[in-house]
């Protein structure tokens, strides 16, 4: 998945600190995602973004933040890391096209660990 | 409310055989059904979709899903696994009345193929 990129791969932190995940793609799509996964739990949705003016809450969103720098770029932050935000986390991107039946484009994710 | 639901955890098939991964879902609305495969340490890549028109829906791999409205079912099949074909699944739903774009996935199932 080279059009949606996210860094860093994998990164381990301490609790209280900030973290910032970044993510671009080079799809042209206007819609992106950030999600986090748990083994057993799926996927589930942090932020959404549908153009850059527009950010919405998703789930999960508490203790979180988001910025969409521009179109090809949405960044998440955790602002004071906890150590039940390890997780695997996905940036995608949709572009909708007038409708909702497109799919969904996913980074190859980043895996956080927070001591 | 939005929801899928994969009843399996784990599905183990031998190679050559028949495979079925189940997936259930609620919405408010009619749906749009998408499939997911996660390879490990991969992003989550897409399979395919159901849209509208013929309930059974052919997408990559040799991988095949059937739509069945009564039973609000959306199961991912292919007539011979392989080996390669392990991996964790995941179904996702949107409801096709939505403005939102909001996938929903299943918790997923992990698919192994044995020799």
């Amino acid at each position: 998945d080279a059009d949606v990129t996210q860094t860093p791969r994998n990164r381990i932190t301490k609790t209280g600190k900030r973290i910032m995940l970044e993510c671009s793609q080079t799809k042209g799509h206007d819609r992106m995602y950030w999600y986090r996964q748990d083994p057993g739990l799926g996927l589930r949705l942090i932020y959404y973004s549908f153009d850059v003016k527009d950010i919405n809450k998703g789930e999960i969103s508490d203790g979180y933040s988001v910025s969409r720098q521009a179109q090809a770029k949405f960044s998440l932050s955790l602002e004071s890391a906890i150590p039940n935000q390890t997780a695997l986390y996905f940036c995608a991107t949709s572009d909708p096209g007038g409708r909702e039946m497109n799919e969904q484009f996913f980074g190859p994710g980043t895996r956080l660990t927070v001591l | 409310a939005q929801s899928v639901a994969q009843p399996e955890d784990q599905v183990n098939v031998a190679e050559g055989n028949p495979l079925t991964v189940k997936c259930t879902y609620s919405v408010s609305g009619n749906p749009y059904l998408f499939w997911y495969v996660q390879y490990p340490n991969r992003g989550l890549q897409f399979l395919l979709k159901y849209i509208t028109g013929d309930n059974l829906v052919k997408g990559s791999y040799g991988f095949e899903a059937e739509f069945n409205k009564s039973q609000t079912s959306f199961h991912l099949k292919k007539p011979s696994a392989l080996v390669s074909d392990s991996a964790l699944y995941f179904c996702a739903v949107r409801d096709r009345g939505s403005t939102l774009g909001r996938l929903y996935f299943g918790r997923g199932t992990q698919l192994t193929v044995w020799p």
